[in-house]
C-alpha cells in the first residue's frame, strides 16, 4: 500500500518569506495529491490538489508541484502572512483501494 | 456547501464502556472515513466505507467497528474504551468518483478515563 512522508514536521518563516514543505510517496501508481490546511481548532480543509498528469499547479500565493520520477511532491507558499500560520498536511490516493493516505503534517508558523 | 456534522466536539468516557461516534453528511456522498488524529502521526485512517452496509479496514482498526446502515450517516464504535484510544477523532466524506476531495467534520475530542 501507499506510504506518505513529509518534512519539515515544524516550520518557522518570516512574515513575507515564502515556505517550502516536502512529501514523498510509495505507490508509483497514485495519481491524486491533495494538500490539506488545519488551523487550530478547526478542521482539515482541502487548499489544493494535483493530479498526475500535470506537473505544476497554481492557486494565488499556493502552489504544488509533482515529480512523478522521483515520487515526491511538494507545496509553495509565497509572501506568507499571519493567518497562513496552521498545519499542512499532504496525502496521496492509494492506487488499490478509494482511500487517502497522509503524512504526518507540518505545523507551520508566521514570525511578525 | 459541503457539510459533514460529528455528534459531539467533546466527549468523556471511562475504561470499558461502549462508544459511539456518529457522523452525518448531506451531500449524497458514497464514500465515508473516520480518522484518528494524534500529535506527529498525522491522519491515520481507522476505516471507511464506499456503500450502505460495506466497510473496509483501515491501518489502525484494531478494537474499533462501523456500522453504515444508512447512506448519509456512518458511526464509529469503540467497543471497549481504553485509554489509549483517548485521541481526535474525525470524520469525512467523498463523491465515489475518482481523485475527488475528502470533506472532513470539525472533530470529536475524546477523553477514556
Amino acid at each position: 500500500g501507499e506510504n506518505v512522508e513529509q518534512h519539515p514536521s515544524t516550520l518557522s518563516v518570516q512574515e513575507g518569506d515564502s515556505a517550502v514543505i516536502k512529501c514523498t510517496y510509495s505507490d508509483s501508481a497514485s495519481n491524486y495529491f491533495p494538500w490539506y490546511k488545519q488551523e487550530l481548532g478547526k478542521r482539515p480543509q482541502l487548499i489544493i490538489d494535483i493530479r498526475s498528469n500535470v506537473g505544476e499547479k497554481k492557486d494565488q500565493r499556493i502552489a504544488v508541484t509533482l515529480n512523478k520520477t522521483a515520487k515526491h511532491f511538494s507545496l509553495h507558499i509565497t509572501e506568507t502572512q499571519p493567518e497562513d500560520s496552521a498545519v499542512y498536511f499532504c496525502a496521496a490516493r492509494d492506487s488499490s483501494a478509494s482511500k487517502i493516505i497522509f503524512g504526518s503534517g507540518t505545523r507551520l508558523s508566521i514570525r511578525p | 456547501d459541503v457539510k459533514v456534522t460529528q455528534s459531539s466536539r467533546y466527549l468523556v468516557k471511562r475504561t470499558g464502556e461502549k462508544v459511539f461516534l456518529e457522523c452525518v453528511q448531506d451531500m449524497d456522498h458514497e464514500n465515508m472515513f473516520w480518522y484518528r488524529q494524534d500529535p506527529g502521526l498525522g491522519l491515520r485512517l481507522i476505516y471507511f466505507s464506499y456503500d450502505v452496509k460495506m466497510k473496509e479496514k483501515g491501518d489502525i482498526p484494531e478494537g474499533y467497528s462501523v456500522s453504515r446502515e444508512k447512506k448519509e450517516r456512518f458511526s464509529l464504535i469503540l467497543e471497549s474504551a481504553s485509554t489509549n484510544q483517548t485521541s481526535m477523532y474525525l470524520c469525512a466524506s467523498s463523491l465515489q468518483v475518482l481523485n475527488q476531495p475528502q470533506h472532513f467534520g470539525d472533530g470529536t475530542r475524546l477523553s477514556i478515563l
